[in-house]
């Protein structure tokens, strides 16, 4: 079975902040998410990726198979962005359904 | 609207009783997921279908779960003799076909009594 480790967990940042959240796993996937959950929200689908880098707007996320680990980044952070960010994989011993991450609780104060 | 729809979205029951849970996915997703939210456990997966059937039912915690779906949309997810412990947010998730992108429903917020 895939661990999937975030960190940090809680994150407290000023608004403009170039924010970074990592995540590392412990067995070969064929894709990694990036989620976001808003409290008392759903949850959405950022990113969806097996190799490289994605950019959307201000968010980047990037991932390294050799290393087994991804990084999250958030450029000029603002309030709106407070959220948790859930690192999930899938593919890891053939199955489809995510693993997920414990999430990291991002706070941006103005 | 075009997402994916949960019913009910809560449910307060009684240990003992039986629940159903209802996903509709987005029209058209052959892939469809049910995960569940706990405040001890996080996000786990419980079973997955592609079309009508279940290639992967590994995260059901017990055989008090069961799930079907039908004509390749609606599913069910149902809890026999609930117990305090199944108290969670249930969501279900659908995706064009496996291994994309997934999108996730509202959840349903089951409070066991």
């Amino acid at each position: 079975k895939n661990e999937v480790e975030q960190s940090p967990q809680n994150l407290t940042a000023q608004e403009g902040e170039f924010i970074t959240i990592n995540c590392s796993y412990s067995v070969g996937i064929s894709a990694l998410h990036w989620l976001q959950q808003h409290p008392g929200g759903g949850i959405v689908s950022l990113f969806m990726l097996s190799s490289g880098k994605k950019k959307h707007g201000r968010l980047i996320a990037t991932i390294n198979i050799q290393e087994k680990h991804s990084s999250l980044h958030i450029t000029a952070s603002h309030p709106r962005d407070s959220a948790v960010y859930i690192c999930a994989v899938s593919g890891g011993g053939g199955a489809d359904g995510l693993t997920f991450g414990k999430g990291t609780h991002l706070i941006i104060q103005p | 609207g075009a997402g994916v729809s949960q019913s009910p979205s809560n449910k307060v029951t009684e240990k003992g009783k039986d629940v159903e849970l209802r996903c509709d996915p987005i029209s058209g997703h052959t892939a469809l997921y049910w995960y569940r939210q706990s405040l001890g456990q996080g996000l786990e997966f419980l079973i997955y279908f592609q079309g009508n059937s279940a290639p992967d039912k590994s995260g059901l915690p017990s055989d008090r779960f069961s799930a079907e779906r039908t004509g390749g949309s609606v599913s069910t997810l149902t809890i026999q003799r609930t117990q305090q412990e199944d108290s969670a947010v249930y969501l279900c998730a659908s995706s064009p076909r496996a291994a994309l992108t997934q999108f996730f429903g509202p959840g349903t917020r089951l409070t066991v009594l």
